[in-house]
């Protein structure tokens, strides 16, 4: 079976500053990987993900995710953050689970963005 | 358009009572989803259906009870809950069912169990 792990539970970085979330997978074949968004209170947005091809994937509000097969990784980055970014982060991995394919989240990352 | 609408998006309810979750999505998508989350953790899948039928139950309690009236609408009827069950629970849906499918989430409903 799947799975994701988040290893930083929280974060806090400073407004403009570069930021990088970690998340490592394992699955035994390539997996289909995702980086969603929740703020307070809310939904999931996607961020971006990847399936194939570049392994460095463009996503909306300015981040970016490095798909690195031989560590196991898909870290997100974005080079400036604002304080609109503070948030919960949560990788996810789809793969197929038992015979039905589903989302398998890691436990997320919570963004604090201090001025 | 790529919203998914839950209604309400807060519920109190006591243990005896009965109540039902709301969610519709006009994208087209044959896959809709129940998720449950509680502070702090990640979405826990309860239920998907597939083209209107369960295909997915991850071994939920019978006390919530899913329903797909039609592709555009995904019910979750609640009765004899539990004060551990107060959570915000997540409508989504996604082309179908397949992994690499992006999931569109609507925003919630919070519930609390009395």
């Amino acid at each position: 079976a799947q799975s994701v792990t988040q290893p930083d539970i929280h974060i806090t970085v400073s407004e403009g500053a570069s930021l990088e979330l970690r998340c490592n997978y394992s699955y035994g074949a390539t997996p289909y990987l995702f980086w969603y968004v929740q703020s307070p209170g809310q939904g999931l947005q996607l961020l971006l993900k990847y399936f194939s091809g570049d392994t460095l994937v463009q996503g909306i509000k300015g981040f970016e995710a490095e798909f690195k097969r031989s560590q196991s990784s898909f870290n997100l980055r974005k080079p400036s953050v604002h304080w609109s970014d503070a948030a919960e982060y949560f990788c996810a991995v789809g793969a197929p689970s038992g015979g039905n394919e589903k989302l398998t989240f890691g436990t997320g990352t919570r963004l604090t963005i201090i001025p | 358009d790529t919203e998914v609408t839950q209604t309400p998006k807060h519920l109190v309810m006591g243990m005896t009572n009965k109540k039902s979750l709301k969610c519709e999505q006009h994208m087209g998508h044959r896959a809709m989803y129940w998720y449950k989350q509680k502070a702090k953790k990640p979405p826990e899948l309860m239920f998907v259906y597939s083209y209107e039928k369960l295909s997915i139950n991850e071994s939920v309690p019978s006390r919530f009870s899913p329903e797909c009236p039609n592709s555009s609408l995904l019910n979750l009827h609640l009765h004899a809950l539990q004060p551990e069950d107060s959570a915000l629970y997540l409508c989504a849906s996604s082309q179908d069912l397949t992994a690499w499918e992006t999931q569109y989430f609507g925003p919630g409903t919070r519930l609390l169990v009395l």
